[in-house]
């Protein structure tokens, strides 16, 4: 399978401030990336869907502004937790598929936001 | 996206054969089925796909009835490391707008 990396996979941040969280897909060009959130003991939920280039697909109930989403490029997807709060703390999945790949989606390993 | 529906949990020991059943009474004509592993604190990893009849590979088998409504992976003599969780997902890989949507999954505990 492909591989795709995330960092950080883990970090301790402060309420009020904001955290990036990278998605990185490290052998093929990703056509789409997608971010999901995983509360504990809970289903990965889809929070966006991101297109290079393009500005990103929110699921209805997650807030555009306070996730930020950039997809840069090819390879390199972002996703930014403004002004986070404790009830932000879960694990953050992110995906990616390429069409050369018959569509085939790969995860990444996760990043688990823990907000004091 | 078609509906899909699995048991919350089941319970095995080391060394039997583990079949968890999906089911996907709303499946499209596009539709393929899709079953993912998680452990714990990791991404999701794909085990098998399949559109019907049966699929095998080294990991699992993927069961298919003629109509489709639902689908069994069958996890031949299962180790205490494949406790996890263990996702049913329906929908057109084909198809480069879908979105993989995931439902509640079933948690897997294997006993020594």
């Amino acid at each position: 399978g492909a591989v795709v990396s995330q960092h950080p996979s883990w970090v301790i941040c402060k309420s009020g401030t904001s955290v990036k969280i990278e998605c990185r897909s490290l052998d093929f060009q990703a056509t789409t990336m997608f971010w999901y959130r995983q509360f504990p003991k809970q289903s990965l939920m889809l929070m966006a869907t991101s297109n290079e280039g393009s500005k990103a697909t929110y699921e209805q109930g997650v807030e555009k502004d306070k996730f930020l989403i950039n997809h840069a490029s090819l390879t390199l997807s972002t996703l930014t937790v403004t002004s986070a709060h404790p009830e932000d703390s879960s694990f953050y999945i992110c995906s990616v598929r390429t069409s050369a790949r018959g569509n085939e989606q790969f995860f990444g390993p996760g990043t688990r936001l823990t907000v004091l | 996206l078609a509906k899909t529906t699995q048991p919350i949990s089941m319970d095995s020991y080391e060394g039997q054969e583990v079949n968890i059943t999906c089911s996907h009474n709303n499946i499209a004509t596009n539709d393929y089925i899709t079953w993912y592993q998680q452990f714990p604190s990791q991404g999701p990893r794909f085990i098998i796909q399949g559109y019907k009849t049966k699929v095998t590979n080294e990991v699992a088998s993927l069961f298919i009835p003629a109509d489709r409504k639902s689908s069994t992976l069958s996890l031949p003599r299962v180790s205490l490391s494949d406790t996890a969780v263990y996702y049913c997902l329906v929908g057109p890989p084909v198809d480069s707008s879908y979105k993989l949507i995931f439902g509640s999954g079933t948690r897997l505990l294997v006993r020594p």
